[in-house]
């Protein structure tokens, strides 16, 4: 099961949205909707920040927002903040109770 | 408060074993299936391991990378499960964490919603 592919970095001002992909295959992303996002600070576990491609859990911020289309999953944050600086990880179900994550992407906000 | 806290980790040499144990509390475990998730230094997440709840017949799931020398269990008892890694090899290094499953009414699981802090397993001689 190969990584799904992520931008390794993106960047924006604060205020301004941001949007994060996650190119998998027909095999997870295009098959099912249980795609996960996760944050993670330096040296910290990550956080779910979004699960079932756009659902989020108790407590995340509403700037925080996913969605899938084909084999592409996506996560935008809005109204960016300087807290957003991260590492921001996606995750697909594969079938079988197997899953795989992307790559990552680091977040700068300028 | 549902926490989860690994805990075995530490320095191995190439080929020996060790075990990892994730304690669950202020849930019930028997009810969530459980995974763990690993990150070598410097790098991404990589999904190792999975276990079903009690419920969906408690069965693993294992990464190709480490099929056929890890075993995932889980002591319903203890709320406690496990990760058994033989034959370690160095590419083994990493932090690994566990956490508990986000799923649906249909057993699905939508994402992994609490993780611990992470435990250290450096396989090096």
């Amino acid at each position: 099961q190969s990584a799904l592919t992520q931008p390794a970095f993106v960047s924006g001002s604060p205020g301004q949205s941001v949007t994060i992909s996650c190119i998998g295959t027909s095999s997870d992303v295009g098959s099912y909707n249980f795609v996960s996002w996760y944050q993670q600070d330096p040296g910290k576990a990550p956080k779910l920040m979004i699960y079932d491609a756009n659902k989020r859990p108790s407590g995340v911020s509403n700037r925080f927002s996913g969605s899938k289309s084909g084999n592409t999953a996506s996560l935008t944050i809005s109204g960016l903040q300087a807290e957003d600086e991260a590492d921001y990880y996606c995750c697909s179900y594969a079938g079988g109770s197997t899953f795989v994550f992307g790559g990552g992407t680091k977040l700068t906000v300028l | 408060e549902v926490q989860l806290v690994e805990s075995g980790g530490g320095l191995v040499q190439p080929g020996r074993s060790l075990r990892l144990s994730c304690q669950g509390s202020g849930f019930t475990f028997s009810d969530y299936a459980l995974t763990w998730v690993r990150q070598a230094p410097g790098k991404g997440l990589e999904w190792v391991s999975f276990i079903r709840s009690r419920p969906y017949g408690g069965s693993p799931e294992y990464a190709a990378s480490v099929k056929g020398r890890f075993i995932i269990s889980r002591d319903e008892s203890k709320s406690i499960v496990y990760l058994q890694m033989n034959g370690l090899k160095t590419e083994d290094t990493a932090v690994y964490y566990c956490a508990r499953a986000v799923y649906d009414s249909r057993g699905y699981t939508l994402g992994f919603d609490y993780w611990g802090q992470g435990t250290l397993v450096i396989a090096s001689s």
